[in-house]
């Protein structure tokens, strides 16, 4: 049992550039979700998901894609990163009755240059 | 936004117990009470969670005042190692945003 799985832990990347950062988690949960935390601040949500093909917007959602076709994995997707996306990203995942606590990955530390 | 406030940092003495405080004045009957915390650039970590009873587990104790519009994280013997960002949030539903406030900055002094 890894809990939630996130790769990679560090990457950079030049404005302009796509790539999608995974998030696996391996407990059956069917919510999931993605937190952005900049520097000295708090975790603001992205997307999030509450099953299998459904997604929906957080709090910051602007130039991310996320999809959900798998229980398991739910990748957030940078289409053309800018700077203003450097940051260090959080997936977390709980289980699907009520009332049950986040489990959170270990970050992915995103630098766009 | 978030339904929760905290103030934005405290410090305990180590040893003594540490009361982090957390405002929730709109808080709704099914909404439950969560705290984390994150230690430096960690991912969060869940404490403990409570509807209106008090609750405790091996980590702290969660006090809720009777009208369920704030409550207070006690770390009974803080160490250094508590020293951590704490989150206090609200959720009810299952589907609902989770959303994280500013949190409280706690130092432990030695």
């Amino acid at each position: 049992n890894a809990g939630v799985t996130q790769t990679p832990k560090f990457q950079v990347l030049k404005t302009g550039q796509s790539m999608t950062l995974q998030c696996a988690q391996d407990m059956n949960h069917e919510y999931m979700s993605w937190y952005r935390q900049d520097p000295g601040m708090g975790l603001r949500l992205i997307h999030y998901s509450v099953g299998a093909g459904i997604t929906d917007q957080g709090e910051v959602p602007n130039g991310y894609n996320v999809s959900r076709s798998t229980t398991e994995d739910f990748p957030l997707r940078l289409l053309s990163a800018a700077p203003s996306q450097t940051s260090v990203y959080f997936c977390a995942s709980t289980p699907g009755g009520q009332y049950q606590p986040q489990h959170f990955g270990d970050g992915t530390r995103l630098s766009i240059l | 936004d978030a339904k929760t406030t905290q103030p934005p940092s405290m410090d305990c003495a180590e040893g003594r117990a540490a009361n982090l405080p957390c405002n929730h004045s709109t808080i709704s009957g099914n909404e439950y009470v969560y705290w984390y915390r994150q230690i430096h650039s960690q991912g969060p970590q869940y404490i403990i969670h409570g509807l209106k009873n008090n609750e405790t587990n091996e980590m702290a104790s969660l006090i809720i005042t009777e009208d369920r519009k704030s409550s207070t994280l006690i770390l009974p013997h803080a160490t250094l190692r508590d020293t951590a960002v704490y989150y206090c949030i609200v959720r009810g539903n299952r589907d609902d945003k989770i959303i994280f406030g500013k949190g409280t900055r706690l130092h432990i002094l030695p």
